[in-house]
This record gives C-alpha cells, structure tokens and sequence, in this order.
C-alpha cells in the first residue's frame, strides 16, 4: 500500500543552521505530496506542496522537490530561526486524487536553539 | 474568515462510554475529513465526508462513525470507548474534492482522554 517515511527526530539545531528534512515516500500511480508543518498546541498547516514530478514546493524559505526517481520529497531551508521549531509532517494523497485523504509519515520534531 | 471549529477542545470518559466530536468547517468547504492522532501511530485518517457522502473511510473498527449535515458540519462518534481510544481527533475541511487541487485546513483537535 501507499505510505511515507520520514526522518526520526528531534533534530536539534543552532539558529542559522542549514534543515533537511528527508522523506520518500511509497505509492502506485502518482500522487500529490504535502509538508504540513505543527506549532506547539496547533493545529497542522500547510506548509509547501507538489503535485508532479520535477515540482518545486516553496514557501516561508523551505523547499522540496518531487523526485519521482528517487521516490523522494525531502524538506529543506537555508537558515533556520528559533520560530522553526515545530513538528514536521510529510504527506502524500491517494494518486487517483479523487479525494482528500492524507497519508502522513510520522513526523518529525525540530528544536531551533538560539 | 474563521478557521475550522472543533468542540469540545478537550474531554475524559470513561471506558466503554461514547462520545460525539463537533467539527465546523471553514465557510464554503465541502469536504470534511476526520484523524486521529497519538504518539504511538501518528496521524491515521479516519474518514472523509464530501456534501453528506461518504468517500473514504479509513482501516478503523465500526465503533467509528461520523456524518456530515447539510451545511457541512460533521460529526464523529466513538462508541464503547477503549483506553486505545485516547487520541488527538483532528477535523480537516478542503473547497475542492480532490487534494492535487485543493488543500486541507486543520482544526486544532479535540483532546480525548479516556480513563
């Protein structure tokens, strides 16, 4: 079945500090894939998303690519800021797209250190 | 414009009792999708309602159930509730049907303890 691996955390890191976030994901077809981002008693936000290969997801200095080679969609930001820190979801939606199911990979905590 | 609403934010039953889990959506969304979270199995979906249908439902017992009303309100119910049942219940709206057009917008949760 579909599905979605995503780093273990906490990843601890100094402000400034360059973020990867590695996810690769499973799935028949071609599905959409999601970074949804959770901040301290909130709810999940969207963060970036894709819907092809080759797609560039870019937002508030993140970004991932759709690597259909590679069944990848690793997050990434240059310079992290103590706001950063939050839980990091990666996502793919059933390939038909004729829905709005999620599946989520497990998450990933990001501690930013000033 | 207000976000998604769900009530009550956090409650404790019983086992073996049921509860009914609010969700309102964001003005004009359609869908309306259920998830449980804990720390021991992540985000799981529960299921997915789209103008008072259901589409997708996801691998959970028939103690599950929900419904979506004409307005696009839902509901989720758990009846005869297990210990294993306490989880952050998540209520995810969208304006379109379909994820490769659309988003989701989370609500922050109800909070189920379940002693």
């Amino acid at each position: 079945g579909n599905s979605v691996t995503q780093m273990e955390g906490p990843v601890t890191l100094s402000e400034e500090a360059f973020l990867t976030i590695n996810c690769t994901y499973t799935a028949t077809g071609y599905p959409s894939l999601f970074w949804y981002v959770q901040y301290p008693g909130e709810g999940l936000q969207l963060l970036l998303k894709a819907t092809k290969a080759d797609d560039k997801g870019s937002n508030k200095g993140f970004e991932a690519t759709y690597r259909k080679e590679t069944t990848s969609f690793h997050l990434e930001k240059g310079s992290v800021q103590v706001s950063d820190s939050a839980v990091y979801f990666c996502a793919l939606s059933d390939p038909g797209g004729a829905t709005n199911k999620l599946i989520f990979g497990t998450g990933t905590l990001l501690a930013v250190q000033p | 414009k207000a976000g998604v609403t769900q009530t009550p934010r956090y409650l404790i039953k019983t086992r073996g009792q049921q509860v009914t889990l609010s969700c309102s959506p964001i003005s004009g969304h359609r869908s309306v999708s259920w998830y449980q979270q804990t720390p021991g199995q992540g985000l799981q979906f529960l299921f997915e309602y789209f103008s008072e249908t259901q589409r997708n439902k996801g691998n959970f017992p028939g103690r599950f159930s929900g419904r979506q009303f004409s307005n696009s309100r839902s509901e989720m119910n758990v009846s005869t509730l297990e210990l294993g049942d306490s989880a952050l219940y998540l209520c995810a709206s969208s304006k379109t049907g379909q994820m490769n057009t659309g988003e989701l917008f989370f609500g922050e949760g109800s909070r189920l303890t379940v002693l």
